[in-house]
């Protein structure tokens, strides 16, 4: 157990939809990444919030937004949703903005029918 | 960040050493070499870094090469539990370098 928890675990919603996936960071982390990981894609960086800022962007669609709450914990939301969005969306926490360990929460797998 | 090249699979022994090779030719000087690892569908797993000497924790040994164009994780003894998809990444840390993580060695422990 890393410590960092997603929630929901599975999500099945069909095209078009908007979903929010949800991320705790483990206690004490400031950093949280979020990633997504995809048959055809593998684990691709999606972004990452430090201290409720944005800290980095990696390979995140448009339709999809991220934001770190002042409690820390992060929400991903997926808009307009396609079949190729199918995939396990993993969150990840580390200390520092530059962590050399980042632990990675269990994902939320989404399916898009 | 520099491209990393791994075996696509490897097999191994129950109790055996595991040896898991990585090329990074174009790392440059100030780029580490991260090693994690994936059970099944969890979430990644951190092992091990380094930059240039080797590395040892209660996990695993880092070996990097001298000209640091290649590296191998070892795995002491390992187990079953260690069937696992290993990912080599290389990573500097000037601002926006972030873990890019490519398909990775599969490897099977067998009893």
């Amino acid at each position: 157990d890393s410590g960092v928890t997603q929630t929901p675990k599975h999500l099945i919603t069909a095209t078009g939809q908007r979903v929010t996936l949800r991320c705790s960071p483990r206690s004490g982390d400031l950093s949280v990444y979020w990633y997504q990981q995809s048959l055809d894609q593998g684990l691709q960086f999606l972004i990452q919030y430090y201290n409720g800022e944005e800290r980095a962007k990696g390979n995140i669609l448009e339709r999809f937004s991220a934001q770190q709450f002042p409690d820390l914990h992060s929400e991903l939301n997926l808009s307009s949703l396609e079949l190729g969005d199918s995939a396990l969306y993993f969150c990840a926490s580390s200390v520092r903005a530059r962590s050399d360990e980042q632990y990675f929460g269990p994902g939320t797998r989404l399916t898009v029918t | 960040d520099a491209k990393t090249t791994q075996p696509p699979s490897m097999d191994c022994a129950e109790g055996r050493a595991a040896n898991l090779p990585c090329n990074h030719s174009t790392i440059s000087g100030n780029e580490y070499v991260y090693w994690y690892r994936q059970i099944h569908s969890q979430g990644p797993q951190y092992i091990i870094h380094g930059l240039k000497n080797n590395e040892t924790n209660e996990m695993a040994s880092l070996i990097i090469t001298e000209d640091r164009k290649s590296s191998t994780l070892i795995l002491p003894h390992a187990t079953l539990r260690d069937t696992a998809v290993y990912y080599c990444i290389v990573r500097g840390y000037n601002y926006g370098q972030n873990f890019v993580f490519g398909p990775g060695t599969r490897l099977s422990v067998l009893p």
